[in-house]
């Protein structure tokens, strides 16, 4: 039963160039999250999706960033002109049923964005 | 603001040693898990406590959740240097998924 994937694992872009990272949840999950992390911080929430609906975008970045998950495929989080300051690790988790539920949020191994 | 503060941040103790870390807010919490993280890697699920009073053991790992559902501890018995790594805890609120803290950082030297 494999675990949440993330890919890639790491990714180097430009100033200016596009991110775009890949989330597949666990078999079976329908709820996706994606996390940012910064050197010495914690996980910071940014959007939370439920096959082919943002739930809670709350923590999202208003431009430049946006978030999916498609009826068949990855989610997908995707970040335009990319800046110095997006440079982190990001992490998506998926539950099979919601957290307010009492689900419970695996996490994948996380993408390392590093813009140069 | 953070919503959840850990407790200590820093962490290094002797193989053998007993330790508690704490988890708190002046939030009231539907749920609270606990995470390990290791460099490079992401945060690995250790346990989910629900039920305000709730005490759950995993092996050498001792998690409570607060009576009000505002904190919870992790005690670790005879910790050993496997037991390294940072310790994440996060909040389910009505209305945000996931609240982290910064986490505490434990070194376990043999």
């Amino acid at each position: 039963n494999a675990g949440v994937m993330q890919n890639p694992r790491h990714l180097v872009r430009r100033r200016g160039q596009e991110a775009r990272l890949r989330c597949s949840p666990m078999k079976g999950h329908s709820h996706v999250y994606w996390y940012r992390q910064l050197p010495e911080e914690g996980l910071k929430f940014m959007v939370y999706l439920q096959k082919e609906n943002i739930i809670d975008e709350s923590g999202m970045p208003k431009e430049r960033f946006s978030a999916e998950f498609p009826k068949e495929g990855p989610s997908i989080l995707r970040i335009q002109q990319v800046v110095r300051g997006d440079s982190a690790a990001y992490f998506c988790a998926s539950s099979p049923e919601s957290l307010f539920g009492g689900g419970e949020a695996f996490f994948g191994q996380g993408t390392r964005l590093t813009v140069v | 603001t953070q919503l959840l503060e850990q407790s200590p941040q820093f962490l290094s103790i002797q193989e053998g040693e007993n330790l508690t870390v704490y988890c708190n807010s002046s939030s009231v919490f539907s749920s609270l898990q606990w995470y390990r993280q290791e460099p490079g890697e992401g945060p690995v699920l250790l346990v989910t406590v629900v039920t305000g009073g709730e005490v759950k053991k995993l092996k050498r790992l001792t998690f409570q959740f607060g009576d009000a559902r505002k904190d919870s501890s992790l005690h670790i018995t005879a910790a050993q240097p496997g037991d390294t790594g940072l310790y994440l805890c996060a909040g389910v609120l009505r209305s945000t998924p996931l609240v982290f803290g910064k986490g505490t950082r434990l070194s376990v030297i043999a």
